[in-house]
């Protein structure tokens, strides 16, 4: 079966500090894979999205990026964290396009 | 663009009662899925139920059904004999088909009861 794992599983940044978040899937191969942000109170909201290994689509402009260097992990970055950025963050899989995306556990993130 | 409306923001129900959640969502797409999520206090999203706009039978994944009308664009869910272990965050989403992006409402937070 499939597994999809993320971490850290909570992060505290001070504002301008750096971001590396990571997730990875196992028990399949060339999934796609999605980064969605929840804020306080408020549904979630598509990042970035990959249908394959370096090829990164953006919903949102902001100061974060992600990439994808191996099939099955997915990493979402930032250079100098703001304060808009604290949220929760999950990453997501699918067998593709039309197909059901299934969560991971999340990573809560506050910028002080 | 399109747009998930969830117009409860919480609702409770008895134990062992049935609950109803609302859903509406505005779109010009035919081709498109509609999903349930459930968000536990562990805050992992959970697929609880997918319908696809061109099945005209309403989806059922055990204790958990829809209501999908198409035409007044609504797709509420309903729980039946309601557990403790079904409160939670429930979240209605709408992809369009050939899309990558899930759209989300707000949130409905269901108490139950005991």
């Amino acid at each position: 079966s499939q597994t999809i794992h993320q971490w850290p599983a909570t992060l505290v940044q001070p504002v301008g500090s750096p971001l590396s978040l990571e997730c990875t899937v196992e028990g399949t191969s060339n999934p796609n894979l999605y980064w969605y942000r929840q804020a306080a109170g408020r549904g979630l909201q598509l990042l970035f999205y990959s249908v394959g290994i370096g090829q990164i689509s953006s919903e949102v402009p902001q100061n974060l990026s992600a990439s994808r260097p191996q099939d099955r992990q997915f990493i979402l970055s930032s250079k100098k964290l703001l304060l808009s950025d604290s949220g929760f963050y999950l990453c997501a899989w699918s067998q593709g396009t039309n197909y059901e995306q299934y969560f991971g556990p999340g990573t809560r993130l506050t910028v002080t | 663009a399109q747009t998930v409306t969830q117009s409860q923001p919480e609702m409770s129900v008895q134990e062992a009662e049935t609950v109803t959640l609302s859903c509406t969502y505005d779109t010009s797409e035919s081709d498109y899925y509609l999903f349930w999520y459930k968000q536990p206090p562990s805050r992992q999203m959970i697929l609880v139920i997918r319908q696809e706009a061109y099945k005209q039978q309403n989806a059922t994944e055990n204790r958990f059904s829809v209501n999908f009308q198409k035409a007044a664009k609504s797709f509420s869910l309903k729980i039946s004999d309601s557990q403790l272990g079904d409160a939670a965050m429930y979240f209605c989403a709408y992809r369009k088909g050939g899309s990558e992006k899930l759209v989300f409402g707000k949130g409905t937070k269901l108490t139950v009861n005991p």
